[in-house]
């Protein structure tokens, strides 16, 4: 079974602070692994992509992948209220792509 | 920019009945995928085709479900018998012509099945 987890949340933050959003995986053979954020009754859209052991940062986004502790994350410095939305984890082994639940990220004015 | 799109956006049916969902994948994309979202749950992996046949599949996409790829653009789930369960968002995605492990999903923005 391939299983992806993450802390359902909500997770809340104010305006201008770090979040941060952890996942784990189950599939020692993933090769890529993906976040999307998903706004309510929307379909996910990519924000960052991750293939190798280490950090990589986009704009505001960094994401970080742990192979061997099986681990991915995403940090948002200076988040907006317009990051307020469901970001998923996603995480590919061969041609399917599973997704974790979902952690909801409520970032306050 | 180049996009996914789905039809319906929305449909209603009766408990049994058969349902056709249909997807314009990205024109110069070789793999397509279909994953749904029961409303307030996770987005699950249903089944993914390339090359003319289906390359994995879930759990959930039993005999009930089929995909076909019936033209040169057109992508489609059918569910032959629907259940009260079915009901779900449905999403299409498809990917490039990069091969293995990298090149993102792109995402159609869904066809909501209502199941009565």
């Amino acid at each position: 079974q391939k299983e992806v987890e993450q802390n359902s949340g909500p997770l809340s933050v104010p305006e201008g602070a770090i979040a941060s959003l952890n996942c784990t995986y189950s599939d020692r053979g993933s090769q890529s692994f993906f976040w999307y954020r998903q706004y309510s009754g929307k379909s996910p859209e990519l924000i960052m992509s991750i293939y190798s052991n280490g950090d990589k940062e986009d704009g505001r986004f960094t994401a970080q992948l742990n192979k061997a502790s099986q681990y991915v994350s995403l940090l948002i410095r200076d988040s907006q209220p317009s990051d307020s939305a469901t970001y998923l984890c996603a995480v590919r082994s061969n041609n399917d792509m599973r997704f974790g639940a979902g952690t909801r990220l409520t970032v306050k004015p | 920019e180049p996009e996914v799109t789905q039809t319906p956006s929305h449909q209603v049916t009766q408990m049994g009945q058969e349902v056709i969902l249909r997807c314009v994948p990205i024109s110069n994309h070789l793999y397509f995928y279909w994953y749904r979202q029961i409303l307030g749950q996770k987005v699950e992996f249903l089944v993914s085709f390339y090359n003319n046949e289906i390359s994995e599949k879930s759990e959930i996409f039993d005999d009930q479900f089929s995909v076909e790829r019936p033209d040169g653009s057109n992508f489609t789930l059918k569910i032959r018998s629907t259940k009260l369960e079915d009901s779900a968002m449905y999403f299409c995605a498809s990917k490039d012509r990069t091969s293995g492990y990298t090149g993102e999903l792109f995402f159609g923005e869904g066809s909501r099945l209502t199941v009565l």
